[in-house]
């Protein structure tokens, strides 16, 4: 019964680097989204998935690419890293509108 | 656009305190609305859900929250906090059709004392 799995749990980065987010769900849920948490601003969503082959931007997309070749994984890639990117990203799944999302564990990023 | 509104940032309570905390939505049409509590150090977990029906919704752990559609609120309360419930609150909205993302408060700390 796993879930929301998403990895690494923590990295650090330099400055420039790009990485990759992983996150996989085994639900069947079309829907997943990446959220980052800043302290004092809740979850802000980045980008979202409606289901494989789709994609939309969030509120706070810049600097993030996703995509959706399979309905079980959305991975978050972060092309060049910048210290405004050190925060919490989590990825989150759902069936439809009435269903509560599930969340990962968390990924927490410090970019240095 | 949607948004929610959260104006208590941080609240402290001593343990056998009652608890309300204000939510408040924009968006014109039908939405389905969410709390969320997150413990130190996890991820989110569902309190309780409104969709229709019953404006008064209880979830787990004797947490309720009243929809009231003329102010656009959905405010969660419970009757006597416990210091267990010590965590982060995040109210949430989402239109019922369409677009599936959910939008989140800023979140309220709440430290309940012993």
């Amino acid at each position: 019964n796993a879930g929301v799995t998403q990895t690494p749990k923590f990295q650090v980065l330099k400055t420039g680097q790009s990485m990759t987010l992983q996150c996989a769900q085994d639900m069947n849920h079309e829907y997943m989204s990446w959220y980052r948490q800043d302290p004092g601003m809740g979850l802000r969503l980045i980008h979202y998935s409606v289901g494989a082959g789709i994609t939309d931007q969030g509120e706070v997309p810049n600097g993030y690419n996703v995509s959706r070749s399979t309905t079980e994984d959305f991975p978050l890639r972060l092309l060049s890293a910048a210290p405004s990117q050190t925060s919490v990203y989590f990825c989150a799944s759902r069936q439809g509108e009435r269903s509560p999302l599930h969340f990962g564990n968390g990924t927490r990023l410090t970019v240095t | 656009a949607q948004s929610v509104s959260q104006h208590n940032h941080h609240v402290i309570l001593s343990e056998a305190a009652s608890l309300e905390l204000g939510c408040n939505y924009s968006y014109g049409g039908t939405v389905n609305l969410f709390w969320y509590v997150q413990y130190p150090g996890q991820h989110l977990q569902l309190l309780l859900k409104y969709f229709s029906g019953d404006p008064l919704v209880k979830g787990i752990k004797g947490f309720e929250a009243e929809f009231i559609k003329s102010k656009f609120s959905f405010n969660l309360r419970k009757p006597s906090v416990q210091w267990s419930d010590t965590a982060e609150y995040f109210c949430a909205v989402n239109a019922d059709t369409g677009r599936r993302a959910l939008t989140f408060g800023s979140g309220t700390r709440l430290q309940v004392q012993p």
